[in-house]
């Protein structure tokens, strides 16, 4: 079955402890991108990637890293989580970029920093 | 960048009416406008979507509608069901990001 598979589901953590979301798609998609989804804001693009080895930063990219070493996946590092980062996330890749094809969502992943 | 706006925010109908969403872009370049639908705790997923060289598209219950000039579009849903009640986004694209609007929470009244 054609996915894309975020992990983990949920996460509490605390201020200040490193901590890499999971991403993993079987398309063998190009594109890669993560969004975070906030009330009233909808989704905001923090980071992208073209291709493995090419990344790009999006609109929130600040206390966010990312590393594209395989095609299929599309680790999202948070090296000192803050409250603010408090958020639902979801990865979602394409075909090529999201100019004109469908972007297909992760499950997202629940993060809360206390 | 691009900036999306889409009004309302909240939407109630009765069942069997229709429902209309609509959105504003200000990148006169972005050419792809696609409509996602999010249900409750799942994630977004795609329901119809128009290219700039379109003004009109249907898939059954749902239509999108497109005024380059203007620089909106819409979302029509007709017939409404319960299983419509969702989250919908509006999105338009740029270089290489979909810019989102902020969302409309459809409920359907059964």
């Amino acid at each position: 079955e054609a996915q894309v598979t975020q992990n983990p589901r949920y996460l509490i953590t605390v201020t200040g402890k490193k901590l890499t979301v999971t991403c993993s798609q079987n398309m063998n998609h190009e594109y890669m991108s993560w969004y975070r989804q906030d009330p009233g804001l909808g989704l905001r693009q923090i980071y992208y990637s073209m291709n493995v080895e090419v990344t790009d930063k999006g609109d929130v990219p600040e206390g966010y890293k990312v590393s594209r070493k395989e095609k299929r996946n599309f680790p999202l590092i948070l090296e000192s989580p803050s409250p603010n980062q408090t958020s639902l996330y979801f990865c979602a890749s394409s075909y090529r970029g999201l100019g004109n094809t469908e972007a297909f969502f992760g499950q997202g992943t629940r993060l809360t920093v206390v | 960048g691009e900036n999306v706006e889409q009004h309302p925010s909240t939407l109630s109908v009765q069942e069997g009416d229709s429902a209309v969403i609509k959105c504003t872009y200000s990148d006169s370049a972005s050419n792809y406008f696609p409509w996602y639908k999010q249900e409750l705790g799942k994630r977004p997923q795609l329901i119809i979507d128009i290219r700039s060289n379109v003004g009109e598209k249907k898939d059954q219950r749902i239509a999108v509608t497109l005024n380059k000039t203007a620089k909106h579009f819409s979302l029509h849903i007709t017939e409404t069901q319960p299983e419509d009640s969702a989250v919908y986004f509006c999105a338009a694209t740029g270089a290489n990001n979909l810019f989102f609007g902020t969302g409309t929470r459809l409920t359907v009244i059964p």
